[in-house]
């Protein structure tokens, strides 16, 4: 399995400007990184994933870039909103050779504010 | 119906007691996850079932723990004898493809089940 590091501290940022957050990751580089949304009392919400042939990858105001060499992944929320407040999981695959068997990132907590 | 969905939404039981969590996976789903998340963490691994075969349960962490899917629809996650370490959030996933399948693999979560032991 992995080592998966992401921001333990909450990002506090003003609506309208853009929140970074990063995964980091220790051993074999996975097929693929997945990002989650997840609200107090709810599951995780799929965003995006992103190939380890594809550097970058654009979801509305959602942007993910994922540096094999470096061993990371970088999230970007641009134009944030108060409602983009939520705390965000990357997930990759557990082993090399499991599609589906995610292991997740503690989470990075992120408040907008108005 | 609309996604997955987990029953109760809260247990409370008593150290030693058996409990089931329940989950009901988005219809059609092949895969189906469960994971245990504590406080402050992200969800963790326990069992995989690819229609009604559990194909990996490496991450149960006891033999107390017991998972089922038997018509490859339903699924309930049983823990015996409870402990206070069980305590956490048991969420379920569920997925469209196998874990062959070569897709954007996005898993929908149920709401969890919080289970306290006292």
């Amino acid at each position: 399995s992995q080592k998966i590091e992401q921001n333990s501290e909450a990002l506090n940022i003003q609506e309208g400007k853009t929140a970074t957050l990063t995964c980091n990751y220790t051993n074999y580089s996975p097929a693929y990184l997945q990002w989650y949304r997840q609200d107090p009392g709810r599951g995780p919400v799929f965003l995006l994933l992103i190939r380890e042939n594809e550097k970058e990858k654009r979801k509305e105001r959602l942007k993910v870039t994922f540096d094999t060499t470096l061993k990371q992944s970088l999230f970007h929320i641009t134009a944030s909103q108060p409602a983009d407040s939520a705390t965000y999981l990357c997930a990759l695959p557990m082993t090399t050779d499991s599609w589906g068997k995610l292991q997740f990132g503690a989470g990075t907590q992120v408040v907008v504010t108005p | 119906g609309a996604g997955v969905s987990q029953s109760p939404r809260y247990k409370v039981a008593k150290r030693g007691q058996d409990v089931a969590l329940r989950c009901d996976p988005i219809s059609g789903h092949v895969s189906l996850f469960w994971y245990q998340q504590a406080l402050g963490q992200g969800p963790e691994f326990l069992t995989y079932f690819q229609n009604e075969a559990q194909l990996d349960k490496s991450g149960l962490p006891s033999d107390r723990f017991f998972a089922e899917r038997p018509e490859g629809s339903v699924s309930t996650l049983k823990i015996q004898r409870t402990q206070q370490e069980d305590s956490a959030v048991y969420l379920c996933a569920s997925s469209l493809v196998s874990l062959t399948g070569v897709s954007d693999n996005e898993q929908f979560f149920g709401p969890g089940t919080r289970l306290t032991v006292l």
